[in-house]
């Protein structure tokens, strides 16, 4: 597609109810980064695919949260066991290569899911 | 740990000014440090990227600086447009992007 596609655009669920989110990054792009946005803050690093395996996950905040990229395009974020404190924006990225790799390569945001854990 | 810090936090001008947005890191192993632009209720929207070789990147009205020696970064936005009102997020790259809190920015006509 011609941007990275985030859906739902908005989640409500109930303190203890599992929710997963799902990303579908740029077409090609093998380098996949979820981000877990307070609000007023700035985003913060959850997890890191490249293709399908799963290379960072230093930034998971508990076991409750699990990522996938099986077949290395789409990604969904799994949150088990929902918490008041999950309330976030959560947000991916894509980009060709690792950022790191190659020094002029940029991330591309989607729009974002905003879960409200009542 | 990487820590960034952005100053200031927000900022209220009248269109037409010159501003000067702040972005400071504590570890200066970098590989890039990227501006992006988030609208409310949206992703973040690329502006610049500065590769650690460089000492800054031009775009249109935008100008980025970077220092890794003094671990900071400006962003230079001349003649201040409404349209500009956003939030302003400096991040930087070892091997992933950590992000500053970002500057709030609101433009009046």
């Amino acid at each position: 597609g011609a941007g990275v596609s985030q859906s739902p655009r908005y989640k409500v669920a109930k303190r203890g109810q599992d929710v997963a989110l799902r990303c579908d990054p740029i077409s090609g792009h093998v380098s996949l980064f979820w981000y877990q946005q307070a609000l007023g803050q700035g985003p913060e690093f959850l997890t890191y695919f490249q293709n399908e395996a799963q290379l960072d996950k230093s930034g998971l905040p508990s076991d409750r949260f699990f990522a996938e990229r099986p077949e290395g395009s789409v990604s969904t974020l799994k949150i088990q066991r929902t918490q008041q404190e999950d309330s976030a924006v959560y947000l991916c990225a894509s980009s060709l290569e690792r950022p790191a790799v190659t020094t002029n390569e940029k991330l591309f945001f989607g729009s974002g899911t905003q879960l409200s854990v009542l | 740990k990487q820590e960034v810090t952005q100053i200031p936090a927000a900022l209220s001008v009248p269109e037409g000014e010159n501003l000067v947005l702040n972005c400071s890191f504590t570890d200066s192993a970098i590989y890039n440090l990227q501006w992006f632009r988030q609208d409310p209720g949206k992703g973040l929207t690329s502006l610049l990227l500065i590769q650690s070789s460089q000492r800054e990147q031009t775009s249109g009205r935008l100008n980025a600086s970077l220092d890794k020696s003094s671990g900071r970064s400006t962003l230079y936005i001349a003649a201040s447009q409404p349209g500009d009102s956003a939030t302003y997020l400096c991040a930087v790259i070892p091997d992933k992007l950590i992000f500053g809190t970002g500057t709030r920015l609101q433009v009046f006509p």
